[in-house]
């Protein structure tokens, strides 16, 4: 089964700066779709970025980029300037290729932005 | 347009009883997953749902049951409540299958007595 790992369950950042978070995953296929969530107090669950297996280059979204490292199994997420608005929970997410929803969550990192 | 709407959003059960969650998702989207977030367990699948049909199920007891209507809009059932199921549960929503992002709704917070 697949399993997704976040080994920092929380993380700070000063205001303007940048902050990376891990997500180490485990699985033996070899097209399959990693994704971060932010999820802020209001609860809903944001997609923040997304990355095909298949794709070499990182993925980036504005001020969001990941570290797709797909020997070493790893996908970190690179928040850059950070802002007030970033703090939230954020979620590392596997997704299998084939069609299904089911998406494997890790534990989440708990990022504060501070000014 | 409407997001993922999900009611109630916050209920309160005592054990032995059951309950029933709704999730209406975008206009236009097909597809409608829900998954259980818990302090502890962190957020997992429980089931999905395409054109009315479940196509896969997360590993939770039969006391967890599930349906999607002709409109889309999904139910999810939980019979003999235990303290345990205590949790956010979360609907989300895609157009088809594996196409397009995928939508959250804030989900509805059931606490168990």
């Amino acid at each position: 089964a697949q399993t997704v790992t976040q080994s920092q369950p929380e993380m700070s950042v000063q205001e303007a700066e940048t902050v990376t978070l891990s997500c180490t995953y485990d699985t033996s296929e070899s097209d399959y779709y990693l994704f971060w969530y932010k999820q802020p107090p209001s609860r809903q669950m944001i997609l923040v970025i997304r990355q095909e297996a298949y794709k070499q280059q990182n993925a980036t979204e504005n001020r969001f980029s990941v570290n797709f490292q797909k020997a070493a199994k790893s996908f970190s997420l690179k928040i850059s300037d950070s802002q007030l608005g970033d703090a939230a929970m954020y979620f590392c997410a596997y997704r299998a290729q084939g069609g299904s929803e089911k998406l494997v969550f890790g534990k989440g990192t708990k990022l504060t932005v501070n000014p | 347009k409407a997001g993922v709407t999900q009611t109630p959003r916050y209920l309160i059960k005592t054990r032995g009883q059951q309950v029933t969650l709704s999730c209406s998702p975008i206009s236009g989207h097909r597809s409608v997953s829900w998954y259980q977030q818990t302090p502890g367990q962190g957020l997992q699948f429980l089931f999905e749902y395409f054109s009315e049909t479940q196509r896969n199920k997360g590993n939770f007891p039969g006391r967890f049951s599930g349906r999607q209507f002709s409109n889309s809009r999904s139910e999810m059932n939980v019979s003999t409540l235990e303290l345990g199921d205590s949790a956010l549960y979360l609907c989300a929503s895609r157009y088809r299958v594996g196409t397009g992002e995928l939508f959250f709704g804030e989900g509805s917070r059931l606490t168990v007595l």
